[in-house]
């Protein structure tokens, strides 16, 4: 079945440190994978996805690329910020509009200023 | 256009007791799926709604969880009697009926304690 590993936490950065979290996955066939961000008293939001193979997805500075020869989706962002400090949940889906996530045990990430 | 919501935010019940979760899916949204993250693990998948009928219940650990969704818009999740390790925060997620969009949206989930 489908797995997801990633980093584990927490994470503590000072502000405008680099920022990395590792990811890799299992999955038959071609998932499509996401990060998704919880904030302090939040719920999930989708931060960023790529849906084949050496895409790049993006958003609010944080990056991470679908590398398939390697089965990895880390996410980067090259200056955190104190408003970064969250949950970062890495995930997988079949393709498919009406898949079922399979999700990472989550990455804490605390930036102190 | 309103997001999923839950509710209750948080609920503390004790074992033995009855629970019952609620999740309103963004509005014609006919996919909607419950996940359940117990303390600092994985989040995991329950089951899966298309409109009023259950897609897949993989996911449902044991008989004491009833998920229902009459009339294919809003959701509950019943957990009959509850047990300690059935504490953990219950997400809700929704999505529109199309092969193109991989994306769920999530509501901001229910943290249940069960003591």
């Amino acid at each position: 079945g489908n797995s997801v590993t990633q980093m584990e936490g927490p994470v503590t950065l000072s502000e405008e440190a680099f920022l990395t979290i590792n990811c890799t996955y299992t999955a038959t066939g071609y998932p499509s994978l996401f990060w998704y961000v919880q904030y302090p008293g939040e719920g999930l939001q989708l931060l960023l996805k790529a849906t084949k193979a050496d895409d790049k997805g993006s958003n609010k500075g944080f990056e991470a690329t679908y590398r398939k020869e390697t089965t990895s989706f880390h996410l980067e962002k090259g200056s955190v910020q104190v408003s970064d400090s969250a949950v970062y949940f890495c995930a997988l889906s079949d393709q498919g509009g009406y898949q079922k996530v399979t999700f990472g045990t989550g990455t804490k990430l605390q930036v102190i200023p | 256009e309103a997001g999923v919501t839950q509710f209750p935010s948080h609920s503390v019940i004790e074992k033995g007791q009855t629970v019952t979760l609620r999740c309103d899916p963004i509005s014609g949204h006919d996919n909607l799926y419950w996940y359940r993250r117990v303390m600092g693990k994985e989040i995991k998948f329950l089951l899966h709604f298309v409109k009023e009928s259950k897609q897949d219940e993989s996911g449902m650990p044991n008989n004491r969880f009833l998920a229902e969704r009459t009339g294919g818009t809003y959701s509950t999740l019943k957990v009959q009697p509850a047990e300690l390790e059935d504490s953990g925060v219950y997400f809700c997620a929704s999505s529109p009926w199309t092969d193109l969009n991989n994306e769920q949206f999530f509501g901001p989930g229910t943290r249940l304690t069960v003591l």
